[in-house]
């Protein structure tokens, strides 16, 4: 099956500096790589997502990089502010057959920390 | 509108009870997944309906977990002689459509306390 490795697994960065936090995925039919935030206590919600014939989407501070061949992709945060500390999730969907019809593998997290 | 709901929010049960989790789905949606977050972790897939059908099963991670959609609804997620292993937070999800431009939609999810 599926399996998602997640680094780091904790960050720490001064606000306004950028984040970076990467994923890499086993199964080469997976085709749907979604992000998701968790704050404390809360669900998780989708910041953003991308498809594997696009290999980079931008949503106005995050962005989002995708490398099939190497099966590797990142999230990265820019001009960070205090609320932008949560766990962050990766994801990608195994077997490829859509985002919608598959149970999500998700990797383990990454407790990203802004220092003021 | 309304989000995707579970309830009960917290759940406290000894071991070997048996539990029933419920999940509201947003109307209309046609997936529903479920999932269970151990402390710590991400979220690990269980099951996925498609409207009532269970096409999908093999995240269960025994006998003592079973899950129903009668009527490709709610979702009901029932932990039999529960285990202190099973102590996780189960989040339920949903998605309408099953194509591939799908975004999950979570629920705040049930915390399950094994004592």
């Amino acid at each position: 099956g599926e399996n998602v490795e997640q680094h780091p697994s904790t960050l720490s960065v001064q606000e306004g500096d950028s984040a970076v936090i990467k994923c890499t995925y086993s199964d080469s039919a997976s085709n749907y790589f979604p992000w998701y935030k968790q704050e404390l206590g809360k669900r998780p919600q989708l910041i953003i997502d991308i498809r594997s014939n696009v290999g980079e989407k931008k949503d106005q501070r995050i962005a989002v990089t995708l490398n099939k061949t190497a099966k590797h992709f990142s999230l990265h945060i820019t001009e960070t502010q205090p609320e932008d500390s949560a766990v962050y999730f990766c994801a990608a969907n195994p077997r490829g057959s859509g985002g919608g019809a598959d149970g999500l593998t998700f990797g383990k997290g990454t407790h990203l920390i802004i220092q003021p | 509108g309304a989000g995707v709901s579970q309830s009960p929010r917290y759940k406290v049960a000894k071991r070997g009870q048996d539990v029933a989790l419920r999940c509201d789905p947003i109307s209309g949606h046609v997936s529903l997944f479920w999932y269970q977050q151990a402390l710590g972790q991400g979220p690990e897939f269980l099951t996925y309906f498609q409207n009532e059908a269970q096409l999908d099963k093999s995240g269960l991670p025994s006998d003592r977990f079973f899950a129903e959609r009668p009527e490709g609804s709610v979702s009901t997620l029932k932990i039999q002689r529960t285990q202190q292993e099973d102590s996780a937070v189960y989040l339920c999800a949903s998605s309408e459509w099953t194509s591939e431009d799908n975004e999950q939609f979570f629920g705040p999810g049930t915390r399950l306390t094994v004592l």
